[in-house]
């Protein structure tokens, strides 16, 4: 497609639930990027793939936090046992892959997860 | 550290009052600088990407600029449309791609 598309809006879990967010990247798009945006917008980088292949994890907290891109499927973001501080927008972004000059990543509308 | 900053924090114009918005980093090797746009509810949308210090983009009423230290986005007889929060990010080398935002300008038109 030519816009990122992530599923769901909005997600509502209890304290301890899982959570499993979505990403579409747009079609020829080999690198796709999670960021959270939490409050005065802050966006704090997670973790960013090329093609199935994690690139850069430096961001992602290890111990509840995974996510995959498999081919033929969309990218996911998954949440063990949320926390409330988890509560946030999540962001997935994607680019061409590109030789010389960096292109600019085209993000989705976000997934809004509120933890109760 | 790296750090991009953005001021001001919120902006209110009139309509058809020009002003900038700044955009100051202190990182190592910028390879680019975007800015973005984002309205309520939605993800960031792009506007600009400059690579080198002197480098000027223009679409409509928005021109952004970059030296060597920061980024102005100048924003010529605003309209109420152009309400929205405006990033900037950074991309450099830092043993890894890295690309950082700014907190953004919350920028106001009043009709």
């Amino acid at each position: 497609g030519e816009e990122v598309a992530q599923t769901p809006k909005h997600l509502v879990r209890g304290e301890g639930q899982k959570a499993k967010l979505y990403c579409a990247p747009i079609k020829g798009h080999s690198y796709v990027f999670w960021y959270q945006q939490v409050l005065k917008n802050e966006f704090k980088f997670l973790i960013s793939f090329q093609n199935e292949n994690v690139f850069d994890e430096t961001g992602m907290p290890k111990e509840r936090f995974s996510a995959k891109c498999l081919p033929n499927s969309p990218c996911s973001l998954e949440i063990q046992a949320t926390k409330l501080e988890d509560s946030a927008v999540y962001f997935c972004a994607s680019r061409l892959t590109g030789t010389g000059l960096f292109s600019p990543l085209h993000f989705g509308n976000g997934t809004r997860l509120t933890v109760t | 550290e790296d750090q991009v900053t953005q001021s001001p924090e919120a902006l209110r114009l009139q309509e058809g009052e020009s002003s900038s918005l700044n955009c100051s980093y202190t990182v190592s090797g910028l390879r680019g600088l975007f800015w973005y746009r984002q309205d309520p509810g939605k993800g960031p949308e792009f506007l600009f990407t400059l690579y080198s210090a002197g480098e000027e983009k223009e679409k409509e009423r928005l021109k952004a600029t970059l030296t060597k230290k920061e980024s102005f986005l100048h924003i010529t007889a605003p309209k109420p449309e152009d309400s929205a929060t405006y990033l900037c990010a950074a991309f450099y080398f830092l043993g890894n791609e890295k690309l950082t935002f700014g907190t953004g300008t919350r920028l106001t038109i009043i009709p």
